[in-house]
């Protein structure tokens, strides 16, 4: 299994662009996360999906910032529009839920907002 | 304006010795707790997990101790090695029927010196 696979590696975009980054978890994983990663704040959960439903989405920062599960393989998060505070690495994780060590993080996607 | 950086607890220790690091968690409803390793420019890396009804676990070259009385987790790793050299982060999972919730601490940085 090639892990979590996050694309793009490295993005670097102007304020007020939209930002799409993309996610495909572990084949049979049936959660999915999305953390944001700051010197600031560590690391913080920004939503997660069970089953392709978002459960919680609390950690979401403001209403430019929002993600789709359409299936069980691909995971999109969307910044519209983006702003330089949003620069940070976000990564994704899956897991199967009832594994209690199931949880593999991707390699990230860095974000830089000029 | 200044910005304020978060501040990373930092451990330092020779090549062949023994490290701990510590953890305190906030949530006495956790149902277990994992300690992960981030190399620079990788994703969390999964280490070892250990149950709320344990008290110790032990893995290769490492060992988990929990203290539920004082919301304490530790991660012990014997003979450090340079490889080891990395952030460590403990998390806390709280199930919800079938969904689980990872919440990371802040971290430490281990540095295995010469």
């Amino acid at each position: 299994d090639a892990g979590v696979i996050q694309s793009p590696r490295h993005e670097v975009t102007e304020m007020g662009q939209e930002v799409t980054l993309r996610c495909k978890p572990i084949s049979g994983h049936n959660s999915l996360f999305w953390y944001r990663q700051t010197m600031m704040r560590g690391l913080e959960l920004l939503i997660y999906f069970n089953n392709n439903v978002p459960i919680d989405d609390s950690g979401m920062p403001e209403d430019r910032f929002s993600a789709k599960m359409p299936n069980a393989s691909f995971s999109t998060l969307k910044i519209q529009p983006s702003e330089p505070r949003d620069s940070a690495v976000y990564f994704c994780a899956s897991s199967l839920a009832r594994d209690s060590n199931g949880y593999t993080f991707g390699s990230g996607t860095r974000l830089t907002v000029v | 304006g200044e910005s304020v950086g978060l501040h990373l607890p930092t451990l330092s220790v020779q090549e062949g010795d023994n490290s701990i690091i510590n953890c305190a968690y906030s949530n006495s409803a956790s149902d277990y707790f994992i300690w992960y390793k981030q190399e620079s420019g990788k994703g969390p890396q999964f280490i070892i997990d250990i149950r709320s009804n344990m008290d110790k676990r032990q893995g290769q070259r490492v060992t988990v101790l929990l203290n539920k009385t004082v919301k304490h987790l530790s991660l012990q790793i014997a003979a450090t090695q340079p490889g080891d050299s990395a952030v460590y982060f403990c998390a806390e999972v709280v199930s919800s029927g079938s969904a689980r919730q990872l919440t990371f601490g802040s971290g430490t940085q281990l540095t295995v010196l010469p």
